[in-house]
């Protein structure tokens, strides 16, 4: 089993809303990711999770707090986003850091 | 961070096979990928090939690595419609991804 979930499917929020987004693994994964992706582009990295500890955060905005309760949860929690922050939210999860990932299918976020 | 490069378009026919290039510039990496997305979905590993390793084949994919040009390609045989996705090719260094733009490969019946 390789997969990784994400709830909820789809967001749509105003800019004064607070929303978590929620990503589950049962693969015995160490580390987690949570990626932005904008229409045509890559996956952009903002945070990295090993062994539930924050590694690494891509200079994200506070708005953006990412949370690992766990070492199959990882909650990215959403706070006074702005119209730029609409983005389809991947989360990915690999064995150790530096492995092949797995993703999920993403939320698609619109902030209005 | 580290430049991965791709074409943006690659069209082919059905029953053809599909070659997409990619060019990487770090060549400490230790793993190289291919990932398929497809519309409003995530992305889906394809296969990988470790960096001392010059060519990979699984089924209908066959990944050829030239290290010292830095050089990527990943080719679908008998390429059918549904193979019509974007393609990116990622490197990885330590604990992050660097991925490419990606390819949209069309694939006409």
């Amino acid at each position: 089993d390789t997969e990784v979930t994400q709830t909820p499917k789809h967001l749509v929020m105003g800019m004064t809303n607070k929303k978590s987004l929620k990503c589950e693994q049962h693969m015995g994964h160490r580390a987690m990711y949570w990626y932005k992706q904008k229409a045509k582009k890559p996956p952009e990295l903002m945070f990295v999770y090993s062994y539930e500890k924050l590694s690494i955060n891509e200079s994200v905005p506070s708005r953006f707090s990412p949370e690992c309760p766990n070492s199959s949860l990882l909650n990215l929690h959403l706070h006074a986003l702005q119209p730029e922050d609409s983005a389809l939210y991947l989360c990915a999860s690999s064995r150790l850091t530096g492995d092949e990932q797995y993703f999920g299918p993403g939320t698609r976020l619109t902030v209005t | 961070g580290e430049d991965v490069e791709q074409s943006l378009f690659l069209s082919v026919r059905e029953g053809d096979s599909s070659v997409i290039n990619c060019t990487y510039t770090d060549s400490s990496s230790t793993y190289l990928y291919w990932y398929k997305q497809e519309p409003g979905a995530g992305l889906q590993l394809l296969t990988y090939i470790f960096s001392n390793m010059d060519m990979k084949q699984d089924q209908r994919l066959t990944v050829l690595l030239n290290k010292k040009d830095k050089h990527l390609s990943l080719r679908i045989a008998d390429t059918q419609t549904g193979d019509s996705a974007i393609y990116f090719c990622a490197e990885s260094n330590f604990n992050k991804f660097y991925f490419g733009s990606g390819t949209k490969l069309n694939v006409k019946p």
